[in-house]
């Protein structure tokens, strides 16, 4: 398995601020996730963390809104740009270490807009 | 387009059986999984199934693959109250890992 931090684990922030949430993996790993889950709902996949490159994005998420890195195999950062109300939800980082189908899952970063 | 469906909500008592069902489109999905999620926290894998499986049993938990239906269901043997949660499944596109989440049941376990 694969032990996942997040940071913050919740904020509360201004509407037009950005916010960087941090993902660490105690190991590393090949694939890397970020997920949106809005309040109430499910989750919904935003973008591929691809290590040395450009993040791929799903429909819907663009990288404007949602800059990625991934500087290494283990770490890797979401920002959220010129936030909104609609933006408060929960962003989560999912990993798959290679050797399994298994998906991992962080905390969560729970993000309230105000 | 795919699409992964669950019923919102299923109320046992403690000491049942419950059966939480899911149906998806994607027939290239390679695993299928249960993800479990108590309030406030983040997401548990429960347990997953490579898609050539029909069944796999792990403990309490028991996944059944029917994948000409295209219906994943999971049952928990004697519900705990610490079972109650809300629990997804989700598929993966092809083999990419990229999940595709259903809406997920509310389980509620009564005393």
């Amino acid at each position: 398995s694969a032990v996942i931090s997040q940071k913050p684990s919740r904020d509360i922030c201004q509407r037009g601020t950005s916010l960087t949430i941090q993902c660490q993996v105690d190991s590393q790993v090949t694939m890397m996730f970020w997920y949106r889950q809005q309040p109430g709902q499910s989750l919904t996949l935003i973008a591929t963390a691809n290590q040395g490159s450009e993040a791929t994005y799903e429909s819907g998420f663009v990288i404007d809104k949602f800059p990625i890195s991934r500087p290494n195999l283990t770490f890797s950062t979401l920002t959220v740009s010129n936030m909104s109300p609609e933006d408060s939800s929960i962003y989560l980082c999912s990993v798959n270490t290679g050797s399994t189908g298994e998906l991992f899952f962080g905390e969560g970063s729970r993000l309230t807009v105000l | 387009g795919e699409d992964v469906e669950q019923s919102l909500f299923l109320s046992v008592r403690e000491g049942d059986s419950s059966v939480i069902n899911c149906t998806y489109t994607d027939s290239s999905s390679t695993y299928l999984y249960w993800y479990k999620q108590e309030p406030g926290a983040g997401l548990q894998l429960l347990t997953y199934i490579f898609s050539n499986m029909d069944m796999k049993q792990d403990q309490r938990l028991t996944v059944l693959l029917n994948k000409k239906d295209k219906h994943l269901s999971l049952r928990i043997a004697d519900t705990q109250t610490g079972d109650s949660a809300i629990y997804f499944c989700a598929e993966s596109m092809d083999s990419s890992y990229k999940l595709i989440f259903g809406s997920g049941t509310r389980l509620l376990v009564r005393p």
